[in-house]
């Protein structure tokens, strides 16, 4: 079974504060990907990264950066410089590639506010 | 914009009615996804169709059905429609059947 746990439910910050996001995951597949999207007020689930679980090399996009670390099964996004637009929920997501299919499984989102 | 696109945006109908959503995916995406949004359950996944043809089914109810047609567009029916099926009901595609999914800006139900 495939699981995903997002423990922190809201996170409030100040704008040009870092912040990290955290996921743990539990799956049985030895093949899967990890992604994070994100859902800003406007409603739209907007993808950020895929990673998957042969590359466990950290990722950077400007403020953006992810943490991958199979051997704790979690995935974390750090968010450098915080700003306002940067107000969302998260969410991490998983998918296992045995069972044959490709549906993604969701946390249950970490809600970011960035306070100007 | 993904280059999904989702019709309507907005539904307001009633408990027992029966409801079409529509999904476009992106030019060249084979595999469209639908997922239901709600307070009580989060993202959940409900039923996925590659190329024409249903390839796995999640939580979905037997109210509801979806299918895949020739152009690759989507369509998800809900009937019998009850307060909880309001929510938000995405759509998503990709090209192949592990590809990275990208989403509709979704459809937006209210059962009342």
């Amino acid at each position: 079974a495939q699981k995903v746990t997002q423990a922190q439910t809201e996170i409030s910050v100040v704008e040009k504060e870092d912040v990290t996001l955290d996921c743990v995951y539990e799956t049985r597949d030895t093949t899967y990907y990890l992604f994070w999207y994100k859902q800003p007020p406007s409603g739209e689930l907007v993808f950020l990264i895929r990673r998957n679980s042969f590359d466990e090399q950290n990722e950077i996009s400007g403020r953006y950066s992810w943490n991958f670390q199979k051997s704790t099964s979690s995935f974390n996004f750090t968010i450098t410089a915080s700003q306002v637009v940067d107000s969302a929920v998260y969410f991490c997501a998983l998918t296992g590639l045995q069972t044959g299919a490709n549906n993604l499984f969701f946390g249950t989102g970490t809600r970011l506010t960035v306070i100007p | 914009d993904s280059g999904v696109t989702q019709t309507p945006k907005h539904l307001i109908t009633a408990t027992g009615q029966r409801v079409t959503l529509r999904c476009s995916p992106r030019s060249g995406d084979l595999s469209v996804y639908w997922y239901q949004q709600s307070l009580d359950q989060g993202l959940q996944f409900l039923i996925q169709y590659y190329n024409g043809e249903e390839r796995a089914k999640g939580n979905i109810l037997e109210r509801f059905s979806a299918q895949q047609f020739p152009d690759l567009h989507s369509e998800l029916n809900l009937s019998s429609l009850e307060l909880g099926d309001s929510a938000l009901y995405f759509c998503a595609s990709s090209l192949g059947q592990t590809d990275t999914q990208y989403f509709g800006p979704g459809t937006r139900l209210t059962v009342l």
